[in-house]
């Protein structure tokens, strides 16, 4: 079974600072989820990659398939950035995922 | 844009009650999920669906049942709650892997 890690558990930034979040996992995969998930609210999918790097907005997710390790950046970040990160690693044809315990992001004003 | 309904955002039942929480999405997608999500733990896989009628457990499915008689809707179902189930179930679609998830159902068993 694949295990996820990520780093780091909790992270309090001001705004406009640049975020970096971790996520490696064990085993080899056919893509790798990062999610959003804001206080009390549902889960929404922002990136999934299975090489190279993607851009959406302020938002960069990075792949290194040899080293089993992503990071998810946030530049100029913002308060409204501030909610819990996930990664997610999936493998096979199911589409079942494994899931990081996830990174509470904090930005203040 | 694609949407996935569950049927309560909160809910409180008693121990031993039997209990429905319901997940509708809107996008024909074949294949669903019914996740729980604890502190510390993250997000834990208790059924998935493939199809209809067509179930497979995930990594905690004690406890739990599941049933999809339509291609649109994936019910999960406590036999009979206990307290250990008082979580945060969540309920996702998915096509081509990526996922889209329902807003939640807090759940408190007490």
């Amino acid at each position: 079974k694949n295990e996820v890690e990520q780093s780091p558990q909790n992270l309090t930034a001001q705004e406009g600072e640049f975020i970096t979040i971790n996520c490696s996992y064990s085993v080899g995969i056919s893509a790798l989820h990062w999610l959003q998930q804001h206080p009390g609210g549902g889960i929404v999918s922002l990136f999934m990659l299975s090489s190279g790097k993607k851009k959406h907005g302020r938002l960069i997710a990075t792949i290194n398939i040899q080293e089993k390790h992503s990071s998810l950046h946030i530049t100029a970040s913002h308060p409204r950035d501030s909610a819990v990160y996930i990664c997610a690693v999936s493998g096979g044809s199911n589409y079942k995922l494994t899931f990081g315990k996830g990174t509470l992001l904090t930005v203040n004003p | 844009d694609v949407k996935v309904t569950q049927s309560s955002r909160y809910l409180v039942k008693r121990t031993g009650e039997k209990v429905f929480l319901e997940c509708v999405q809107d996008m024909d997608h074949e294949n669903m999920f019914w996740y729980r999500q604890d502190p510390g733990l993250g997000l834990r896989l208790i059924y998935f669906s493939y199809d209809v009628k067509m179930k497979e457990k995930g990594d905690i499915p004690e406890g739990y049942s599941v049933s999809r008689e339509k291609k649109e809707r994936f019910s999960l179902i406590l036999e009979s709650a206990s307290t250990n189930q008082t979580s945060m179930y969540l309920c996702a679609s998915s096509v081509t892997a990526k996922l889209f998830f329902g807003s939640g159902t807090q759940l408190s068993v007490l």
